[in-house]
């Protein structure tokens, strides 16, 4: 059974730029969650996705969207980057609800 | 989601039993308590989740009195490998999304 995956490890950009980062969920899983951690900070939930549909929404700007394939593989996108956008990205995979959420290693983002 | 209370840091020795307490006053009536463990540069891992009493796994037990209003996450014997973030979170059947807090973080001392 392969774990969460995310691409890439580290991004380097600047601001004002776009940025894709991807996410594939765990074998079976049908929804999957990004979350956005600040250094020294919990992982802040931006959204959620269910069948392709965006599932639910935490207080993050439109500029954050996201996209989930019938693979259930998942993309992050965070437009017009700024440098409070610096953080590590987690993508996390489950069947949804209050149960386990499997977590990705997540992508480092330095916004300069 | 009601807000949980847990400790900023806690130090042990190795092979002594680490009791972490989260406090969550306004807990309501479907909401699942979840802990989460997580290190460095690395996604958090799942330890244990549990609604009432006690829930014992492989790497640790939960206890959690009868009002629910805060619960207990025990480690047996810790390691130094189990130094890390320790996350304490309220879930919901149905919802979405884990709210974490800045959690606990944990050193083991050799």
């Amino acid at each position: 059974e392969t774990g969460v995956t995310q691409s890439p490890t580290h991004l380097i950009k600047t601001r004002g730029q776009q940025v894709t980062l991807r996410c594939s969920s765990q074998s079976g899983h049908n929804t999957v969650s990004w979350y956005q951690q600040a250094l020294g900070q919990g992982p802040q939930f931006i959204f959620q996705y269910y069948r392709e549909e965006e599932n639910g929404r935490g207080n993050f700007p439109p500029r954050f969207s996201g996209l989930q394939f019938p693979n259930y593989s998942s993309e992050l996108n965070v437009n017009a980057l700024e440098l409070d956008d610096s953080a590590l990205y987690l993508c996390a995979s489950s069947f949804g609800g209050p149960g386990e959420q499997f977590f990705g290693p997540g992508t480092r983002l330095t916004v300069l | 989601l009601a807000k949980t209370t847990q400790p900023i840091s806690m130090d042990s020795y190795e092979g002594q039993e680490v009791n972490i307490t989260c406090s969550h006053n306004n807990i309501a009536t479907n909401d699942y308590i979840t802990w989460y463990q997580q290190f460095p540069s690395q996604g958090p891992r799942f330890i244990i989740q549990g609604y009432k009493t006690k829930v014992t796994n492989e790497v640790a037990s939960l206890f959690i009195p009868a009002d629910r209003k805060s619960s207990t996450l025990s480690l047996p014997r810790v390691s130094l490998s189990d130094t890390a973030v320790y996350y304490c979170l309220l879930g919901r059947a149905g919802s979405y999304q884990l709210t974490f807090g800045k959690g606990t973080k944990l050193s083991v001392i050799p």
